[in-house]
């Protein structure tokens, strides 16, 4: 079985701070890790994702996310905080023979001026 | 290209009634994903479904709910005899194809309210 598990579930920042969301997964099979963004009343965008190769990803707007197998962990990170960025950030994994992405349970994140 | 279509974007309907969601997946998209958000929750998968088949319908309640993807038209995700409970948004999700690596793109989701 698969799960994700994102601690923190409103972090709040300055604009122009470090941005770091956490993800752990649980997966017994080779994870596909998936960051999604959520603004208010909108569906999910696609911020970056993990498949194989480099563990380093780097997404859209600015984020990155780095694969860490000997920690289960795929944390999201942006060096510097706009206000922009504020929303919820939604952590997904998916693999084996399920094609089912499966969420954790968000982090709202603030940006404070 | 257009993204994932849905409509209605905002549903009200009494306890008892049927709610009808449609779903309609980016061109070239033969795979279609449907998940619910509760309030103060992630996202949960409900069922998976390819042209005329459904591939994977383990998170989809045994009663009341139901889902297809005809030959023709968009996606539907119906609610029989809809209660309380149901109140969410219903997410639509698309891609391209089978693979586990394929990107999942989402619609603006359908928000359902029972009165």
């Amino acid at each position: 079985a698969q799960s994700v598990t994102q601690l923190g579930s409103h972090v709040s920042v300055s604009e122009g701070a470090l941005v770091l969301l956490r993800c752990n997964y649980s997966s017994s099979v080779p994870p596909y890790l998936f960051w999604y963004v959520q603004y208010p009343n909108q569906g999910l965008q696609l911020l970056l994702k993990y498949t194989t190769g480099a563990t380093l990803v780097k997404g859209i707007n600015g984020f990155e996310a780095e694969f860490k197998k000997s920690e289960t962990s795929f944390h999201l990170t942006k060096p510097s905080a706009h206000m922009s960025d504020a929303a919820e950030y939604f952590c997904a994994v998916r693999g084996g023979a399920t094609n089912k992405l499966i969420f954790g349970t968000g982090t709202l994140l603030a940006v404070q001026p | 290209n257009a993204g994932v279509m849905q409509n209605p974007r905002h549903l009200v309907r009494r306890r008892g009634q049927e709610a009808r969601l449609r779903c309609s997946p980016m061109k070239g998209h033969s795979h279609v994903y449907w998940y619910r958000q509760l309030p103060e929750e992630g996202l949960k998968f409900m069922v998976y479904l390819q042209k005329e088949n459904i591939i994977d319908e383990s998170g989809m309640p045994k009663e009341r709910f139901s889902a297809e993807f005809p030959k023709e038209g968009p996606s539907i995700l119906r609610i029989q005899q809809v209660v309380r409970g149901d109140s969410a948004a219903y997410f639509c999700a698309s891609s391209p194809g089978e693979g586990n690596t394929d990107t999942q793109y989402f619609g603006p989701g359908t928000r359902l309210t029972v009165l």
